[in-house]
């Protein structure tokens, strides 16, 4: 299976700094790589699909980039709200297999 | 909107067999298919298997293959998940998640049903 590696594990980020996170993949999966964001207590929350394409009303200062092995998540401006589990899964292979997670914190 | 609401926390004992709900509305359920991920506490999600509501058919992750059965209803719009010979192990928060693209992405997900457990 396709094994999936989030770095770093934790992210200390100041409110209204950038956050950039990253995704490898052991093996190619093209472009079907999606990121999600996870708060405490709830279901994960689709933010990208297709390594780059936001997600129906997530805000524009989440972008997604890479293809093949390695991705990027970038958040432009941190808010309150933004501080959270994110993970990464790819849909290229059989099973279906998702990263440890990223997960961001205040500074 | 669309939403699934799924079946709320279950207890179980070693070796018991659990079968959690999620009843979709907002959309055609027959038309897209509904996979089935789950989360043991402080990991990462884990993937299970998907179903087509229109067919029944579907297909599950190796680990859980002969353990796991995913069914559905079309007349009340509900698929199901039941999992057999329950272990420690298994405790975790039991998902389904709707694959409303192209691609194999989750959007949106149910609430989550927790299933402990526990002797």
């Amino acid at each position: 299976e396709i094994v999936m590696t989030q770095s770093p594990a934790t992210l200390s980020v100041s409110p209204g700094e950038r956050a950039t996170l990253f995704c490898r993949a052991s093996q190619s999966v093209g472009s079907n790589l999606a990121w999600y964001q996870q708060k405490p207590g709830q279901a994960p929350r689709l933010l990208i699909s297709d390594a780059s394409t936001r997600a129906t009303a997530i805000p524009a200062r989440f972008s997604g980039s890479g293809s093949g092995t390695e991705f990027t998540l970038f958040i432009s401006s941190l808010k309150s709200e933004d501080f959270a589990v994110y993970y990464c899964q790819q849909y290229n292979d059989w099973p279906l297999t998702f990263g440890g997670g990223t997960k961001v914190e205040i500074k | 909107q669309v939403q699934l609401v799924q079946s709320g926390t279950e207890v179980k004992k070693p070796g018991a067999s659990v079968k959690v709900s999620c009843k979709a509305s907002g959309y055609s359920f027959t038309s897209f298919y509904l996979h089935w991920v789950r989360q043991a506490p402080g990991q990462s999600p884990e993937w299970i298997g998907w179903i087509s509501p229109e067919t029944g058919g579907g297909s599950s992750a190796q680990k859980f293959q002969g353990r796991v059965a995913l069914t559905r209803d079309t007349s009340i719009n509900t698929a199901y998940m039941e999992l057999r010979g329950l272990r420690s192990d298994d405790t975790a928060v039991y998902y389904c998640a709707l694959k409303l693209g192209r691609g194999n992405y989750f959007d949106p997900w149910g609430q989550g049903t927790l299933v402990t457990v526990s002797s």
